[in-house]
């Protein structure tokens, strides 16, 4: 079965640092890995996704992500962090043969913007 | 095009009584989730539909919990009785499918729940 790590609970970055947000997945293949914001009282809403490809993905809102199978990990950074940004950031993993049908969502890490 | 709806948006009930929430997935979606995402968690998956049927309810609380979708568009989600323990955000979500497979869930804004 497939399961997810999201090590960091809250982190803090000051507006306009980069960001890195840790992930990391267990799966006996190359799953499909996809990252979900969710600001307070809102749904989540999907920021990238990866199925196969080229490792680095890019996302909306100036985000993008890195596949490393050696990590078993699916990091997502922003060069440059906005207010706007702040909120809570959910990986999430799913099996090739059902897709997204069957998501396992990580813990969230919660991402407090300072000026 | 509209996004997934639910509501009521919010709702405070006593321990016992019971709750029903609604969802109106997205146009054309044939497949409806049900997810609890409880404080500090990440969401969890209850039911899944494909049109009307349940296609995943392994983690739903059965003896408690229930859900439908009749015509294969909007579902309701009820508790009854509601515990303490049920105190969450209870997120809708829909999918379209392309031979058999989907490839990205589009959520509501959630109800949340709080059980005194």
């Amino acid at each position: 079965a497939q399961s997810v790590t999201q090590p960091d609970i809250h982190i803090t970055v000051s507006e306009g640092a980069s960001l890195e947000l840790r992930c990391n997945y267990s799966y006996g293949a190359t799953p499909y890995l996809f990252w979900y914001v969710q600001s307070p009282g809102q749904g989540l809403q999907l920021l990238l996704k990866y199925f196969s490809g080229d490792t680095l993905v890019q996302g909306i809102k100036g985000f993008e992500a890195e596949f490393k199978r050696s990590q078993s990990s699916f990091n997502l950074r922003k060069p440059s962090v906005h207010w706007s940004d702040a909120a809570e950031y959910f990986c999430a993993v799913g099996a090739p043969q059902t897709g997204a049908n069957n998501l396992f969502f990580g813990t969230g890490t919660r991402l407090t913007v300072i000026p | 095009e509209a996004g997934v709806a639910q509501s009521p948006r919010y709702k405070i009930i006593e321990k016992r009584q019971s709750v029903a929430f609604w969802c109106n997935p997205i146009s054309g979606h044939a497949t409806l989730y049900w997810y609890q995402q409880i404080l500090g968690q990440g969401p969890k998956l209850l039911i899944q539909f494909q049109n009307n049927g349940v296609v995943d309810d392994s983690q739903l609380p059965k003896d408690r919990f229930s859900a439908e979708r009749l015509k294969g568009v909007d579902s309701t989600l009820k508790i009854q009785p509601a515990k303490l323990e049920d105190s969450a955000v209870y997120l809708c979500a829909s999918s379209t499918r392309l031979a058999g497979i989907s490839y990205e869930q589009y959520f509501g804004p959630g109800t949340r729940l709080t059980v005194t």
